[in-house]
């Protein structure tokens, strides 16, 4: 099955720049879209990324993704980190029909 | 404004049934397929499927089959899941989310709040 790997946690310090990675298992990474998702404890996910490198409305521009062919890899680059990007952060693609998401990271800024 | 809202938390002991609903607004329910994600506590995010709300047919990801059932009511805009012979590992919170495209395969852009269910003797 596919799968997607983040890294477990990463931690940085305020206004400094942070890159959470997201690898396939297998295949092509770009062959399908990368989102994803912002998660606070007690709330549902909402998307800061979505078909790779589109922000919703809404999301800063400090957010911003990326795909990486040679390494299979989708990231995720958030820059001038404040608090408030502490969160749990998820990727997502699709594969075979199916939707997979990465195990998530935990992001702690600090 | 598009929302899903769902039913409250439930408490349930091994061997019930339970059954979440995720009642659409805000949109043409049929127009967009519903998905169904599971957060066990601590965990990840994990897809369990989705139903097309045009046709019914339900898609049920791998480990998610047997047990769990997706359903609709379009007259009241609401998807189902029910969950049978509940077991202590089925504790979770259980999304319904939609996507940004009525096409398919886009980002998760309208989640309900979840749903607790809990499965304790």
């Amino acid at each position: 099955n596919f799968m997607l790997t983040q890294p477990h946690s990463v931690s940085e310090s305020p206004g400094k720049t942070v890159t959470i990675s997201c690898t396939g298992s297998r295949g092509s990474i770009a062959r399908s879209y990368v989102q994803w998702y912002q998660q606070r404890p007690g709330s549902a996910p909402t998307t800061v990324i979505y078909e790779d490198n589109q922000r919703p409305s809404g999301v800063p521009d400090r957010f911003s993704g990326s795909i990486d062919s040679s390494s299979n890899s989708a990231s995720l680059t958030i820059s001038g980190l404040k608090t408030e990007d502490e969160a749990d952060y998820y990727c997502q693609s699709y594969d075979s029909g199916n939707w997979v998401f990465g195990g998530g990271t935990r992001l702690t800024v600090l | 404004q598009v929302q899903l809202v769902q039913s409250g938390s439930e408490l349930k002991k091994p061997g019930a049934s339970v059954k979440v609903s995720c009642k659409a607004s805000g949109y043409s329910f049929t127009t967009y397929a519903m998905n169904w994600v599971r957060q066990a506590p601590g965990q990840g995010l994990e897809w369990m499927g989705w139903i097309n709300t045009n046709t019914g047919n339900p898609m049920y990801a791998q480990g998610f089959t047997g047990r769990f059932v997706f359903s609709l009511d379009t007259s009241v805009s609401t998807a189902y899941l029910q969950i049978s012979s509940l077991k202590a590992e089925d504790t979770a919170v259980y999304y319904c989310a939609r996507e940004r495209n009525s096409s398919g395969w886009s980002d998760f852009q309208r989640w309900g709040q979840g749903t607790l269910v809990s499965v304790s003797s």
